[in-house]
This record gives structure tokens, C-alpha cells and sequence, in this order.
């Protein structure tokens, strides 16, 4: 049973360029939630999205970023013209629900560093 | 004032002896609590929910404490494989959204 998976796991890009993160959930599991994890510091959520829904992103930077579940293919997390505040390890993670309680589980992450 | 609060660390104790990390949570609306591993530059893994009456996963035993908002974690005769960063993770007011810690570093010394 293959777990959450995210590419790539490495992704270098110059300040100004877009960078996009791509997430596949867990079989069977239709809840898919960005986090980022900035140096030193803990995770913090950015973003809850179904299938073509996107549910809560409270914790999204209101530049820049965005994010996407379609109905096929992976979730995507697309940042515009990067700078380097945004280098950082971003975790994708799923759950089967979004009921309170069930726990969620997480991809390797993808680091981005902005040079 | 964080959401959720540990103590940093380091925490070095040797294999065998018992060790407890602590935390407080400032949400007392959250319904979920778990306990996540995270290895040195690796993502978080599930070890395990916490819920009031406690519970215990081999040796490790998880408390809540939802009077004082107060979430320990207890490892009996740690491995040096145990070594690692322990965060304390929080549900947030909707639910779904994790609130987590900055984590506890564990090394276990031989």
C-alpha cells in the first residue's frame, strides 16, 4: 500500500521563477492538506482541498500561492515567482476523512530552495 | 501565545532509562491530540493519538489532560533508535487543520 507521495523531492529555482509541487494521497484517501515547515520552526498548515474543492486556505500567504486537487492526478501546490523567504520543506498529507480524530498521514515533503 | 508549546530540548538520556516530554495547548476547543516522530530532515510520522483515559502503545504511554491543556508522552527503556524529534500536535477550531509544535529533540545515548 503505497504511501502519500510528493514530487520532487529536491526543487531549486532563482528568485522569480514558479515552482510546483505535486502531492498523490494515500489509496483510498480523498482529503489532501499542504503544510510548510520553515527552518527551526514547526509545520504549519496552508491549505485543505477534496477532489476539485478546495476547502479551507486559511493558511495560505495571500500572494503567490495556490493550490489545486483535480479530479485526476496528483494535487498541485504552485508558487509564483519565488523569493527566498519561500525556501522551506513543504508536506503534503492525507487522510480518508475530514472528520475530527483521524489522523493524517505524510509525504516525504518536497525541499524548495530559492537561490 | 502559541498554539502548542514544548520544551526544545535536547533531552540526552541513556538507553534503558525512562523519559517524559510535556506540552500545553492554548485552544481548549481542540478534539484531537496525537503525538508525531519526525527524524532529521524527514516528514512526521504518526506514533500515536492521545486520548483522556491515556493510552499506551508498547512503550510508549500518551496522557491528556484537558482540564490544565497539558499532553505528555511517556517512552519506557528507550532504544538509541528512538532518537528524534517529538511533536506534540494539536487539532485546530475546524478540525482537520493540525496545529503542531516545534517539537522535543530525543538522543538516546548509548
Amino acid at each position: 500500500n503505497a504511501g502519500v507521495m510528493q514530487n520532487p523531492r529536491h526543487l531549486v529555482r532563482r528568485r522569480g521563477q514558479e515552482a510546483r509541487l505535486r502531492c498523490s494521497p494515500m489509496k483510498g484517501h480523498s482529503h489532501v492538506y499542504w503544510y510548510r515547515q520553515l527552518p527551526e520552526e514547526g509545520l504549519k498548515f496552508m491549505v485543505y482541498l477534496q477532489k476539485e474543492n478546495i476547502i479551507d486556505e486559511s493558511g495560505m500567504p495571500k500572494e503567490r500561492f495556490s493550490a489545486e486537487f483535480p479530479k485526476e492526478g496528483p494535487s498541485i501546490l504552485r508558487i509564483q515567482q519565488v523569493v527566498r523567504g519561500d525556501s522551506a520543506a513543504y508536506f503534503c498529507a492525507s487522510s480518508p476523512s475530514d472528520r475530527s480524530g483521524h489522523e493524517q498521514y505524510f509525504g516525504p515533503g518536497t525541499r524548495l530552495t530559492v537561490t | 501565545r502559541k498554539e502548542v508549546e514544548q520544551d526544545p530540548g535536547p533531552f540526552n538520556v541513556p538507553e534503558g532509562a525512562t523519559v517524559a516530554f510535556n506540552c500545553t495547548y492554548s485552544n481548549s476547543a481542540s478534539q484531537s491530540f496525537f503525538w508525531y516522530r519526525q527524524d532529521c530532515r524527514k516528514e512526521p510520522k504518526l506514533l500515536m493519538s492521545v486520548y483522556s483515559s491515556g493510552n499506551e502503545d508498547g512503550r510508549f504511554t500518551a496522557q491528556l489532560n484537558r482540564a490544565s491543556q497539558y499532553i505528555s508522552l511517556l517512552i519506557r527503556d528507550p532504544k538509541l533508535s528512538d532518537s528524534a524529534t517529538y511533536l506534540c500536535v494539536v487539532s485546530s477550531d475546524s478540525g482537520y487543520a493540525l496545529n503542531f509544535g516545534k517539537g522535543t529533540s530525543l538522543l538516546v545515548t548509548p
